[in-house]
C-alpha cells in the first residue's frame, strides 16, 4: 500500500495552462506539505496544512492554490503555468507539525511547462 | 533564520570506500536533525535523525552525531556499496509552540556515485 501518493506522475503542458496535482496519504497523519524540487535538486517547502488549515504559506505566486478537502488530501492548483513552474511537486504528510516528525514523502509529479 | 549547509558535490567513490558527507547549520531554539535519502526517480525518505545535542541517528550502516558545540550533523558510513547512490539531504526542523516555523529547512543535496 502507498503511504503518500500523487497524481499524475508526470504532467506536460502549455504556458498558461491551468493545471492540478493531487495528493493523498493513508496514514492517517495530521499535517500535510507541498515542496517543489529545481532542476539542481533544492528542495524548498511552499505549503504546509495541519488538520486542513493552512500553517505555512512560504513565498509563493498566488497562482499556486493549494486546497485540503480533508486530513488525507492536500491538492496543489496551478493558474496561468509558466515556463518557471518546471520542476518536481513533492506532497509529504507527517503526524504533527514538523519539529522531531518524521516526514513521509510522495512519489513526485515531474512538471514540465512548454 | 535557519540555514543548512551541506559540502558542495558530487561525490564518487569505489565500493567499500569510507564516506563522509558535510553538514553544518544554524538554527534558532533547539532544532531536530535529520538526513533524508533520495534514490533515482524516488521521493525522499528519512535515514536517520537526531533530536538532541550528542544524540547519535543511525539506520543501514550509516551514522551520524548531533554536535551543538561545532553547529554540524556530519553523515558517515564505514562501507558504502554501489546501491547507496543516491542523493543525501541534511536538514533541520525548529521545534515551535505556535507552529509558525515548524518545517523542514533543507541543505542543497549532494550526490552520491559508487562504482563497483
Amino acid at each position: 500500500d502507498t503511504a503518500v501518493s500523487q497524481t499524475p506522475k508526470y504532467l506536460v503542458t502549455q504556458m498558461g495552462n491551468d493545471k492540478s496535482i493531487k495528493c493523498e496519504q493513508n496514514l492517517g497523519h495530521d499535517t500535510m506539505y507541498w515542496y517543489k524540487q529545481d532542476s539542481k535538486k533544492f528542495l524548498k517547502i511552499m505549503f504546509s496544512y495541519n488538520n486542513k488549515e493552512l500553517i505555512i504559506n512560504e513565498t509563493v505566486p498566488n497562482r499556486f492554490s493549494p486546497k485540503s478537502p480533508d486530513k488525507a488530501h492536500l491538492n496543489l492548483h496551478i493558474n496561468s503555468l509558466e515556463l518557471g513552474d518546471s520542476a518536481v511537486y513533492f506532497c509529504a504528510s507527517s503526524q504533527g507539525l514538523a519539529g522531531p516528525n518524521e516526514q513521509f514523502f510522495g512519489p513526485g509529479t515531474r512538471l514540465t511547462v512548454l | 533564520g535557519n540555514s543548512v549547509t551541506q559540502m558542495e558535490g558530487p561525490v564518487t567513490l569505489s565500493e567499500e570506500a569510507f564516506l563522509t558527507i558535510n553538514c553544518t547549520y544554524t538554527a534558532t531554539g533547539y532544532p531536530s536533525l535529520f538526513w533524508y535519502v533520495q534514490y533515482p526517480g524516488e521521493g525522499l525518505q528519512l535515514l536517520l535523525k537526531a533530536t538532541k545535542a550528542d544524540d547519535k541517528g543511525s539506520n543501514k550502516g550509516f551514522e551520524a552525531t548531533y554536535r551543538k558545540e561545532t553547529t554540524s550533523f556530519h553523515l558517515e558510513k564505514g562501507s558504502v556499496q554501489v546501491s547507496d547512490s543516491a542523493v543525501y539531504f541534511c536538514a533541520l526542523s525548529d521545534v515551535t509552540r505556535d507552529g509558525a516555523n515548524s518545517k523542514l529547512t533543507f541543505g542543497k543535496g549532494i550526490t552520491l556515485s559508487v562504482r563497483p
